[in-house]
This record gives structure tokens, sequence and C-alpha cells, in this order.
């Protein structure tokens, strides 16, 4: 078990410009989660797949985001368009979903911090 | 609407004292009820969890939490604390078992005095 594993660490960009974070989960895992974390406050869901099918989308996610599980296993964020509110700690998740009970809780990966300029 | 509040936006405890961190939460299910801490830098490692049945449950570190419906909480709590446990503290619901989003507390804040 290698846990959740998340690229790059920090990101520094320029508004306007556009990001990708990476997210590789634990690889028994079939759902896959995004949320965002500001200064000073918790996690705030954005996002989860279960394998390549993403089931929820925040209102959080606006049209500037998309996120994509392609092959069920890693998954990107992006962000277009970066404004200065986007700056914040995004955080993947993953866990096993058995679709019967006794599902594993979330893990968590170290984020990604973003600061835009 | 899933909330959960953390009253204690910041505490501090002497080394060796007892700790109580709250937590209240509001669910329109069966709730499923998590404790996770978060180091500076760091994502967020599980502390415990609470599915079904026994409402006081133990989790790492020498931590527990106690379940209690009629009061909407799950407070967790560690009878001595150790320097190492200063970090960031986040109670957070879900559904499900958490298999789907969860809902995180503003997070309390453990500082500890030598």
């Amino acid at each position: 078990d290698t846990g959740v594993s998340q690229d790059p660490r920090h990101k520094i960009t320029k508004r306007g410009q556009n990001v990708t974070f990476r997210c590789d989960p634990i690889s028994e895992h079939n759902r896959l989660y995004w949320y965002r974390q500001t200064l000073g406050q918790g996690p705030e869901f954005l996002t989860y797949f279960q394998n390549e099918a993403q089931l929820e989308k925040s209102r959080l996610l606006s049209d500037r985001f998309s996120a994509e599980r392609p092959k069920g296993s890693f998954s990107t964020l992006e962000i277009q368009r970066t404004e200065q509110g986007d700056s914040a700690m995004y955080l993947c998740a993953s866990s096993f979903w058995t679709g019967r009970g006794g599902n594993q809780p979330q893990h968590f990966g170290d984020g990604t911090r973003l600061s835009i300029l | 609407a899933q909330s959960v509040t953390q009253p204690d936006i910041h505490i501090t405890v002497s080394e060796g004292a007892s700790l109580e961190l709250r937590c209240n939460y509001s669910y329109g299910a069966t709730p499923y009820l998590f404790w996770y801490v978060q180091s500076p830098g760091q994502g967020l490692q599980l502390l415990l969890k609470y599915f079904s049945g026994d409402t006081l449950v133990q989790g790492i570190k020498g931590f527990e939490a106690e379940f209690k419906r009629s009061q909407s909480s799950f407070n967790l709590r560690k009878p001595s604390v150790h320097w190492s446990d200063a970090a960031e503290y986040f109670c957070a619901v879900g559904g499900f078992q958490g298999a789907q989003k969860l809902v995180f507390g503003q997070g309390t804040r453990l500082t500890i005095n030598p």
C-alpha cells in the first residue's frame, strides 16, 4: 500500500493560466474524490468518481474546472483561466466501495498547494 | 442540509493533560462519522470512524470518540496528550459509510504546552 500520491506538491502560476493536477489513488481503490481546502477551513467536496464514471459534482466546480479519470485509475483536475480565488490546497482521496457495505473510509493524499500570483 | 460544527477553533492543553474536541453534526440520513488529523502542509490521516454498533469507538494514537445520537455529537477524546498530538483536527460526516462526499467541520487547532 503506497498511499494516495499527488503531483505536483506545489504549483505557482500567474492569473489566467491553466493548471493541471494529478492524483494516483491506492491501487485497489475504485472510488476517487477531489476536495479543496482554503486556509483555516476544512476540506470542501468538489467531485468524485466510481471507476471512470463521474458520479457527483459540487456547485463549487465551476465551468473552469474539469476532472477526469479516463481509465479508472489516476485522475486529473484541470483549472482553466485561474483566478486569485483558486489559491488553495487541492486534496485527493480514494476508497474501496463494495456496493453492499463494508466500505473502507477515504484515504487522503498530501495535496497540491496552488498559489496564484 | 448537511453540516458539521466544531465550536472550538483553537485549543491549548498541557502535555499529559486530557483532551476533548467537540463535534456536532446535522445530517438527514444515517450518519457515518469520522475524525481526521492534519499536520502542517500534509494531507489528512484517519483517526477513527463510527459506522454502527458500539457508540464508543477506539482509534489510532490513543484517541477515542463517542457517538451520541440524541445530542448529534461525536466528540473526540484522549486521556493524556503528547507534544506530537499538536495538529489540526477535523470532524466529518458522510453517507454510505463515507463512500460519497464527506462534509467537514472548520477544524480545531490543537496546541500543546510543554
